[in-house]
């Protein structure tokens, strides 16, 4: 099993619509939670972090966390065409450690 | 604020010769990641540092990559001699350091070998 788990995609969902992207992760003393956006050929790019069960929103964005079931998630409200990305779950461990999830790639139709 | 510096953004060498990588971390930044990402793939840890000294090196291939944090601050990760299975993005990234601090990235390297 890995440590943090996500579906690789792609994901297709149509513009407009909400995405939803979902990430598990194996480590109970597990005490951040990142998302991060990969366009094509760049970098990663912080879009949210979480460190407490619940939904945190920011814009468009919501990500939610329970740590009961090991999972967190990140949902896009009024999906646009400029979402289309690789996005990447990352969860640090009370090492200091980043561990990160393979990445799911969303397209957004127009 | 700038951001994570990394030089050069490209390199294209041919199989056993060595690379050099560059990386200054955002001023101020305790925690220094080195991580080398495959098409495809999500990043891989090579190396975490904690002011000069290594937290995590448990993935680095070290017969032929090793890095150093001159004085905590910048950064350099050298490959010698390279594989063609080097080839890669190799990323780094700082944050301010402990358990809630986020992680912030330069442009990466694409290497190349050939």
């Amino acid at each position: 099993q890995k440590e943090v788990e996500q579906n690789s995609g792609p994901l297709s969902v149509p513009e407009g619509a909400i995405a939803s992207l979902n990430c598990t992760y194996s480590d109970r003393g597990s005490q951040s939670f990142f998302w991060y956006r990969q366009y094509s050929g760049k970098s990663p790019e912080l879009i949210m972090s979480i460190y407490s069960n619940g939904d945190k929103e920011d814009g468009r964005f919501t990500a939610q966390l329970n740590k009961a079931s090991q999972y967190v998630s990140l949902l896009i409200r009024d999906s646009q065409p400029s979402d289309s990305a690789t996005y990447l779950c990352a969860v640090g461990r009370s090492n200091y450690q980043l561990i990160w999830g393979a990445g799911t790639k969303l397209i957004i139709k127009p | 604020e700038a951001g994570v510096a990394q030089s050069p953004r490209y390199k294209i060498i041919e199989k056993r010769q060595s690379v050099a990588f560059w990386c200054n971390p955002i001023s101020g930044h305790a925690t220094l990641y080195w991580y080398q990402q495959i098409l495809g793939q999500g990043p891989k840890l090579l190396i975490q540092f904690q002011n000069n000294g290594v937290v995590d090196d448990s993935q680095l291939p070290k017969d032929r990559f090793s890095a150093e944090r001159l004085k905590g601050v910048d950064s350099t990760l050298k490959i010698q001699p390279a594989k063609l299975e080097d080839s890669a993005v190799y990323l780094c990234a700082s944050s301010r350091g402990g358990l809630f601090t986020e992680a912030f990235f330069g442009q990466g390297t694409r290497l190349t070998v050939v």
